[in-house]
């Protein structure tokens, strides 16, 4: 089965510091994905990536950056954490055409 | 748009009867409709996907429906047990962007 990992699991953050959610997969799946999940609204699509070096937005951008310095690495990032922030954060891999979606353990985030 | 609608939010069945969740999509892009379970404090698995040459699909109790033409898929979960209590998520798939629409969730209680 895939293995994606996140770190941390768990994060308490201020209003106005910077967050950096990290994620890591060793399948060599192409495809990585950053989502929220909030009671009401399912998981959302925040950033995704093709490979290494690629970025694009998904449909809630606004807050957040994304980084893939590797095959194996996608982070998420907030530099100006909100309380409108506050949620468990998924992050995903997978391959194109193969269309499965593998998921993290989740990072529960809550920004004071 | 890429919508995906989910209904119901909730649903509450006897153990042994069958649970139907229904989703919808707009996009006419979409090729292929994963369905994800989720357990409390877990993150989402697949358990049944189906792809748009397709109309059925059953695996181990569980029946997907898709209907093109009406932009409808459907999850059915014959003789229900409480280990299928969980969250259940839709979505659907663009064949030209890659990006996958989760529907907002159903919360399946099976009661004993």
């Amino acid at each position: 089965e895939a293995a994606v990992t996140q770190s941390p699991r768990n994060k308490v953050a201020v209003t106005g510091g910077k967050v950096t959610l990290s994620c890591n997969q060793t399948n060599n799946h192409n495809n990585m994905y950053w989502y929220r999940q909030d009671t009401g609204h399912g998981l959302r699509l925040i950033h995704y990536s093709y490979g290494a070096g690629s970025t694009e937005k998904g449909d809630i951008p606004d807050g957040y950056k994304a980084s893939r310095p590797s095959q194996e690495n996608f982070s998420l990032i907030l530099e100006l954490a909100t309380p409108s922030q506050t949620s468990v954060y998924f992050c995903a891999s997978g391959e194109p055409q193969k269309d499965t979606q593998y998921f993290g353990p989740g990072t529960r985030l809550l920004v004071l | 748009g890429e919508q995906v609608e989910q209904l119901p939010s909730i649903l509450r069945v006897q153990e042994g009867s069958s649970a139907s969740i229904n989703c919808t999509y707009e996009n006419s892009a979409s090729n292929y409709f994963p369905w994800y379970k989720q357990e409390p404090g877990e993150n989402p698995k697949l358990i049944i996907d189906i792809r748009s040459n397709m109309e059925r699909k059953q695996t181990q109790g569980l029946i997907v429906l898709l209907d093109k033409k009406a932009k409808r898929f459907s999850l059915h979960i014959t003789d229900t047990q409480p280990g299928d209590s969980a969250m259940y998520f839709c979505a659907a798939q663009s064949s030209n962007t890659n990006k996958v629409v989760f529907g907002t969730g159903t919360r399946l209680q099976v009661l004993p």
